[in-house]
Protein backbone atom coordinates (compact mmCIF):
# COMPACT_ATOMS: atom_id res chain seq x y z
CA UNK A 1 0.00 0.00 0.00
CA UNK A 2 1.22 3.13 -1.11
CA UNK A 3 2.02 5.51 1.50
CA UNK A 4 2.82 9.01 1.20
CA UNK A 5 3.20 11.37 4.29
CA UNK A 6 3.99 15.06 5.10
CA UNK A 7 6.32 16.24 7.74
CA UNK A 8 3.00 18.68 9.24
CA UNK A 9 -0.92 18.86 8.75
CA UNK A 10 -1.19 22.29 10.14
CA UNK A 11 1.64 25.49 9.77
CA UNK A 12 1.39 28.81 11.25
CA UNK A 13 4.30 31.12 9.80
CA UNK A 14 4.73 34.57 10.07
CA UNK A 15 5.65 36.88 7.33
CA UNK A 16 8.99 36.91 5.48
CA UNK A 17 10.07 33.56 7.54
CA UNK A 18 11.56 30.74 5.78
CA UNK A 19 9.27 27.86 5.50
CA UNK A 20 10.10 24.15 4.70
CA UNK A 21 7.39 21.06 3.32
CA UNK A 22 8.75 18.31 3.95
CA UNK A 23 6.97 15.18 1.51
CA UNK A 24 7.90 11.36 2.08
CA UNK A 25 7.19 8.66 0.04
CA UNK A 26 7.30 4.53 1.08
CA UNK A 27 7.25 3.18 -2.91
CA UNK A 28 10.17 4.36 -4.77
CA UNK A 29 8.53 6.33 -6.85
CA UNK A 30 10.21 8.02 -9.27
CA UNK A 31 7.85 10.97 -9.58
CA UNK A 32 6.77 13.10 -6.95
CA UNK A 33 4.80 16.72 -7.25
CA UNK A 34 3.70 19.67 -4.97
CA UNK A 35 0.18 20.97 -5.51
CA UNK A 36 -1.38 24.18 -3.69
CA UNK A 37 -5.07 23.86 -3.49
CA UNK A 38 -7.52 26.84 -3.11
CA UNK A 39 -11.15 26.71 -2.76
CA UNK A 40 -12.54 27.25 -6.65
CA UNK A 41 -9.10 27.21 -8.19
CA UNK A 42 -8.42 23.27 -7.81
CA UNK A 43 -5.40 21.88 -7.51
CA UNK A 44 -2.28 23.67 -8.89
CA UNK A 45 1.06 22.34 -10.10
CA UNK A 46 4.01 24.37 -7.84
CA UNK A 47 7.04 22.24 -8.99
CA UNK A 48 7.40 18.17 -9.63
CA UNK A 49 10.58 16.12 -9.63
CA UNK A 50 11.18 13.11 -11.85
CA UNK A 51 14.78 12.29 -10.24
CA UNK A 52 16.69 12.48 -7.50
CA UNK A 53 18.08 16.27 -8.08
CA UNK A 54 16.06 16.60 -11.18
CA UNK A 55 13.31 19.54 -10.73
CA UNK A 56 10.39 21.22 -13.18
CA UNK A 57 8.67 24.15 -12.90
CA UNK A 58 4.82 23.86 -12.81
CA UNK A 59 2.39 26.30 -13.23
CA UNK A 60 2.94 28.20 -10.40
CA UNK A 61 6.62 28.56 -9.28
CA UNK A 62 6.76 32.34 -7.91
CA UNK A 63 7.69 32.18 -4.62
CA UNK A 64 8.67 28.68 -3.99
CA UNK A 65 11.80 26.32 -4.38
CA UNK A 66 12.12 22.68 -4.22
CA UNK A 67 14.63 19.73 -3.03
CA UNK A 68 15.26 16.75 -3.60
CA UNK A 69 18.75 14.70 -2.60
CA UNK A 70 16.84 11.60 -1.89
CA UNK A 71 14.44 9.92 -4.09
CA UNK A 72 11.68 9.29 -1.18
CA UNK A 73 11.86 12.65 -0.29
CA UNK A 74 10.35 15.95 -2.06
CA UNK A 75 10.69 19.10 -0.22
CA UNK A 76 9.10 22.19 -0.44
CA UNK A 77 10.72 25.79 0.24
CA UNK A 78 8.94 29.19 0.88
CA UNK A 79 11.73 31.34 0.83
CA UNK A 80 10.14 34.71 2.11
CA UNK A 81 6.48 33.22 3.46
CA UNK A 82 3.79 35.70 2.68
CA UNK A 83 -0.33 36.20 3.32
CA UNK A 84 -1.16 34.94 -0.42
CA UNK A 85 0.69 31.87 0.32
CA UNK A 86 -1.93 30.90 2.65
CA UNK A 87 -2.99 27.33 1.48
CA UNK A 88 -3.10 23.52 1.64
CA UNK A 89 -0.55 22.16 -0.17
CA UNK A 90 -0.95 19.06 -1.09
CA UNK A 91 2.34 16.32 -2.44
CA UNK A 92 2.09 13.69 -4.62
CA UNK A 93 4.02 10.81 -6.03
CA UNK A 94 3.65 8.32 -9.21
CA UNK A 95 5.29 5.47 -10.37
CA UNK A 96 6.39 6.07 -13.87
CA UNK A 97 8.65 8.71 -15.57
CA UNK A 98 5.96 9.95 -17.71
CA UNK A 99 3.17 11.48 -16.72
CA UNK A 100 0.35 9.27 -17.88
CA UNK A 101 0.13 7.05 -14.30
CA UNK A 102 -2.06 7.06 -11.06
CA UNK A 103 -0.92 10.10 -8.38
CA UNK A 104 -1.39 9.08 -4.42
CA UNK A 105 -1.35 11.91 -2.21
CA UNK A 106 -0.60 12.59 0.76
CA UNK A 107 -2.68 13.96 3.62
CA UNK A 108 -1.91 18.14 2.79
CA UNK A 109 -0.33 20.46 5.09
CA UNK A 110 -2.63 23.76 5.87
CA UNK A 111 -0.01 26.63 6.07
CA UNK A 112 -1.36 30.07 8.07
CA UNK A 113 0.86 33.08 6.74
CA UNK A 114 0.08 36.10 9.30
CA UNK B 1 0.02 25.25 -21.81
CA UNK B 2 -2.49 22.80 -21.47
CA UNK B 3 -5.96 24.30 -19.78
CA UNK B 4 -8.94 22.16 -18.75
CA UNK B 5 -11.91 23.63 -18.09
CA UNK B 6 -14.50 21.40 -15.50
CA UNK B 7 -18.39 21.49 -15.55
CA UNK B 8 -20.52 21.97 -13.17
CA UNK B 9 -18.92 24.01 -10.58
CA UNK B 10 -21.70 22.10 -8.10
CA UNK B 11 -24.35 19.47 -8.66
CA UNK B 12 -26.56 18.73 -6.62
CA UNK B 13 -28.84 14.72 -7.34
CA UNK B 14 -31.20 12.86 -5.59
CA UNK B 15 -30.15 9.54 -4.23
CA UNK B 16 -30.37 6.81 -7.29
CA UNK B 17 -30.36 9.23 -9.97
CA UNK B 18 -27.23 9.37 -12.20
CA UNK B 19 -24.81 12.41 -11.99
CA UNK B 20 -22.41 13.70 -15.32
CA UNK B 21 -19.53 15.47 -14.79
CA UNK B 22 -17.71 17.23 -18.11
CA UNK B 23 -14.52 18.53 -18.74
CA UNK B 24 -12.47 20.39 -21.70
CA UNK B 25 -9.18 20.29 -22.44
CA UNK B 26 -6.88 22.13 -25.05
CA UNK B 27 -3.57 20.05 -25.90
CA UNK B 28 -4.57 18.10 -28.77
CA UNK B 29 -1.31 15.69 -27.69
CA UNK B 30 -2.74 14.71 -24.21
CA UNK B 31 -3.43 10.82 -24.51
CA UNK B 32 -4.31 10.42 -20.22
CA UNK B 33 -7.01 11.81 -18.36
CA UNK B 34 -7.57 10.60 -15.27
CA UNK B 35 -10.46 11.69 -12.75
CA UNK B 36 -9.85 12.21 -8.45
CA UNK B 37 -12.07 12.04 -6.06
CA UNK B 38 -11.56 13.92 -2.62
CA UNK B 39 -13.72 13.16 0.24
CA UNK B 40 -13.92 16.50 3.08
CA UNK B 41 -11.22 16.42 5.04
CA UNK B 42 -9.09 14.01 2.98
CA UNK B 43 -6.53 13.91 0.51
CA UNK B 44 -7.88 13.17 -3.68
CA UNK B 45 -7.75 9.66 -4.85
CA UNK B 46 -7.74 8.42 -8.29
CA UNK B 47 -11.03 6.78 -9.18
CA UNK B 48 -10.92 6.26 -12.86
CA UNK B 49 -8.37 7.34 -15.90
CA UNK B 50 -8.72 6.22 -19.34
CA UNK B 51 -5.84 6.60 -22.07
CA UNK B 52 -6.92 8.17 -25.62
CA UNK B 53 -6.80 4.26 -27.22
CA UNK B 54 -10.08 3.66 -25.92
CA UNK B 55 -13.84 5.90 -25.82
CA UNK B 56 -15.23 4.28 -23.24
CA UNK B 57 -14.05 2.83 -19.75
CA UNK B 58 -15.92 1.42 -16.62
CA UNK B 59 -16.01 0.13 -13.31
CA UNK B 60 -19.24 -0.60 -11.51
CA UNK B 61 -21.26 2.59 -11.11
CA UNK B 62 -18.72 4.86 -12.36
CA UNK B 63 -17.40 5.11 -16.15
CA UNK B 64 -15.48 7.61 -18.06
CA UNK B 65 -15.93 8.58 -21.69
CA UNK B 66 -13.64 10.31 -23.98
CA UNK B 67 -14.19 12.22 -27.67
CA UNK B 68 -10.86 12.98 -28.87
CA UNK B 69 -12.07 15.01 -31.64
CA UNK B 70 -14.13 17.80 -29.24
CA UNK B 71 -11.46 17.24 -26.61
CA UNK B 72 -13.79 16.45 -23.87
CA UNK B 73 -14.27 13.84 -21.68
CA UNK B 74 -16.96 12.91 -19.49
CA UNK B 75 -17.46 10.76 -15.90
CA UNK B 76 -20.40 9.38 -15.31
CA UNK B 77 -21.83 8.19 -12.34
CA UNK B 78 -24.90 6.01 -12.13
CA UNK B 79 -27.55 5.15 -9.01
CA UNK B 80 -25.66 7.56 -6.74
CA UNK B 81 -25.30 7.43 -3.42
CA UNK B 82 -24.56 9.30 -0.36
CA UNK B 83 -20.92 7.90 0.09
CA UNK B 84 -20.78 9.99 -3.67
CA UNK B 85 -21.00 13.20 -2.07
CA UNK B 86 -17.11 14.49 -2.37
CA UNK B 87 -15.50 17.18 -4.95
CA UNK B 88 -14.47 15.53 -8.05
CA UNK B 89 -11.45 16.73 -10.27
CA UNK B 90 -10.42 15.54 -13.85
CA UNK B 91 -7.10 16.47 -15.09
CA UNK B 92 -5.05 16.21 -18.20
CA UNK B 93 -2.08 14.65 -19.35
CA UNK B 94 0.21 17.36 -18.24
CA UNK B 95 -1.17 17.42 -14.70
CA UNK B 96 -3.28 20.57 -15.33
CA UNK B 97 -6.34 19.96 -12.89
CA UNK B 98 -9.76 21.24 -13.75
CA UNK B 99 -11.06 23.46 -10.99
CA UNK B 100 -13.28 20.64 -9.34
CA UNK B 101 -17.28 19.83 -8.87
CA UNK B 102 -19.11 19.81 -6.20
CA UNK B 103 -21.21 16.61 -5.80
CA UNK B 104 -23.73 16.53 -3.29
CA UNK B 105 -26.23 13.21 -3.37
CA UNK B 106 -29.54 13.71 -1.49
CA UNK B 107 -30.96 10.94 0.41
Amino acid sequence: DVKVTQSSRYLVKRTGEKVFLECVQDMDHENMFWYRQDPGLGLRLIYFSYDVKMKEKGDIPEGYSVSREKKERFSLILESASTNQTSMYLCASSLWRDRGGEQYFGPGTRLTVT
Amino acid sequence: GENVEQHPSTLSVQEGDSAVIKCTYSDSASNYFPWYKQELGKRPQLIIDIRSNVGEKKDQRIAVTLNKTAKHFSLHITETQPEDSAVYFCAGEKLVFGKGTKLTVNP
